[in-house]
């Protein structure tokens, strides 16, 4: 069974940092390329960013751009979100995806909320 | 960039009748392949989202067949026949054609039971 779960959400003052990490299972991890997406509170879905399969290419909307950075740990089947810089704005649920190579996202974590705040 | 418009925000319908949830796209999602990447997510109160429909109109594995896509191009429609409590949530459609600017969802469409 596939599964995804994240952690490493919490309460952060803004211009902090947070590492959020995804843990996987029940697949070949290293076969897939990863997302994580945003869901701000009472809000629709945002797209935040992608890794390809080694983490050779990444790529993030553009309100993130510079402050996080995605990475992966194919050796133990881990996904990162580094978020630094962070803003009110950054406050949601973030959700770990799994890319089906199909331009498409099909399995979904659980999400761990971050919150923003002074 | 590519917009994602969901024109009902929200959806009111009987236990047993249908509902449509329309999508449409600012651009062409026919993608170079030839194949048209638009999906439609359920996510029910307070869980994660769960997809339901690929490329247009294929159903997951476990998706009930109540569930159904159409269309072609820019312009989407998910219609769920004989409504039932669980179907309770928020549906969003998604494309992934055009990368950059990477996945673009819709707005999200609200179902009730009436």
């Amino acid at each position: 069974e596939v599964q995804l779960v994240e952690s490493g959400g919490g309460l952060v003052q803004p211009g902090g940092s947070l590492r959020l990490s995804c843990a996987a299972s029940g697949f070949t991890f290293s076969i897939h390329k990863m997302h994580w997406v945003r869901q701000a509170p009472g809000k629709g879905l945002m797209w935040v960013s992608r890794i390809d399969l080694d983490g050779s290419h990444t790529s993030y909307v553009g309100s993130v751009q510079g402050r996080f950075t995605i990475s992966r740990d194919n050796a133990n089947s881990m996904l990162y979100l580094q978020m630094n810089s962070l803003r009110v704005e950054d406050t949601g649920v973030y959700y770990c995806t799994r890319d089906t190579d199909y331009w498409d996202v099909d399995y979904w974590g659980q999400g761990t909320q971050v919150t923003v705040s002074s | 960039d590519v917009v994602m418009t969901q024109s009902e925000l929200s959806l009111a319908v009987a236990l047993g009748q249908s509902a449509s949830i329309t999508c449409r796209s600012s651009r062409s999602l026919v993608h170079d392949s030839g194949n048209t990447y638009l999906s439609w997510f359920q996510q029910r109160p307070g869980q994660s989202p769960r997809r339901l429909i690929y490329k247009v109109s294929v159903r997951d594995f476990g998706v009930p067949d109540r569930f159904s896509g159409s269309g072609s191009g820019t312009d989407f429609t998910l219609k769920i026949s004989r409504v039932e409590a669980e179907d309770v949530g928020i549906y969003y459609c998604m494309q992934g054609t055009h990368w950059p600017p990477g996945f673009i969802f819709g707005q999200g469409t609200k179902l009730e039971i009436k």
